[in-house]
């Protein structure tokens, strides 16, 4: 299978106190995204790292990207409540620009 | 409010039957994926259109699955017949040619009794 890999599958917090998710993936990339999702219902965009950078950052998130180990970790800082979802990341493959989605962290958030 | 529109949002159906699920990509949008999600196999890609062309459908059980785009606002995707198996949230996306956001639906639940 070509499915990336999340860990952890789980994560319970406080709110308030920082989220860390972390990717793993096989292919070649061109980019790499993350994607959140409320139960039941279907994934939003998150941010979008591309293969050349190497962190970038939008509002309470950080992503981080090392190629090298065809790895991604996503970092939710002072984490809300209304955090609380399923996180994905997609890594897009070069030429092909297939989205292929890893297997998800669920994130529960204790208020 | 420009967004990808599923139809049906549930469907109960009875193993043997044909099922067909329906998505409108937003307008403009020339990628259409369509992925299955189940809790054991998470999201699975099924199916990958560019400009209507299928580049990828690798990920499809052939001989019972078919996708196809008959026009620029509307994707399908068909199983016939359906099994039990088949029971999963199944959900279309569109996006831009270059790997930037994609932009999904709320799905299509899928029970096979």
């Amino acid at each position: 299978s070509q499915q990336g890999e999340e860990d952890p599958q789980a994560l319970s917090i406080q709110e308030g106190e920082n989220a860390t998710m972390n990717c793993s993936y096989k292919t070649s990339i061109n980019n790499l995204q993350w994607y959140r999702q409320n139960s039941g219902r279907g994934l939003v965009h998150l941010i979008l790292i591309r293969s050349n950078e190497r962190e970038k950052h939008s509002g309470r998130l950080r992503v981080t990207l090392d190629t090298s180990k065809k790895s991604s970790s996503l970092l939710i800082t002072a984490s809300r409540a209304a955090d609380t979802a399923s996180y994905f990341c997609a890594t897009v493959s070069s030429g092909t620009y297939k989205y292929i989605f890893g297997t998800g962290t669920r994130l529960k958030v204790l208020a | 409010d420009a967004r990808v529109t599923q139809t049906p949002r549930d469907k109960v159906t009875e193993m043997g039957q044909e099922v067909t699920m329906r998505c409108q990509p937003i307008l403009g949008h020339n990628t259409v994926f369509w992925y299955r999600q189940t809790m054991m196999q998470g999201l699975e890609l099924l199916a990958y259109f560019r400009n209507r062309a299928p580049l990828d459908d690798s990920g499809m059980p052939k001989d019972r699955f078919s996708a196809e785009m008959p026009d620029a606002t509307l994707a399908t995707l068909k199983i016939q017949p359906s099994e039990p198996r088949d029971s999963a949230v199944y959900f279309c996306a569109s996006g831009l040619v270059g790997g930037t956001e994609a932009f999904f639906g709320q799905g299509t639940r899928l029970t096979v009794v």
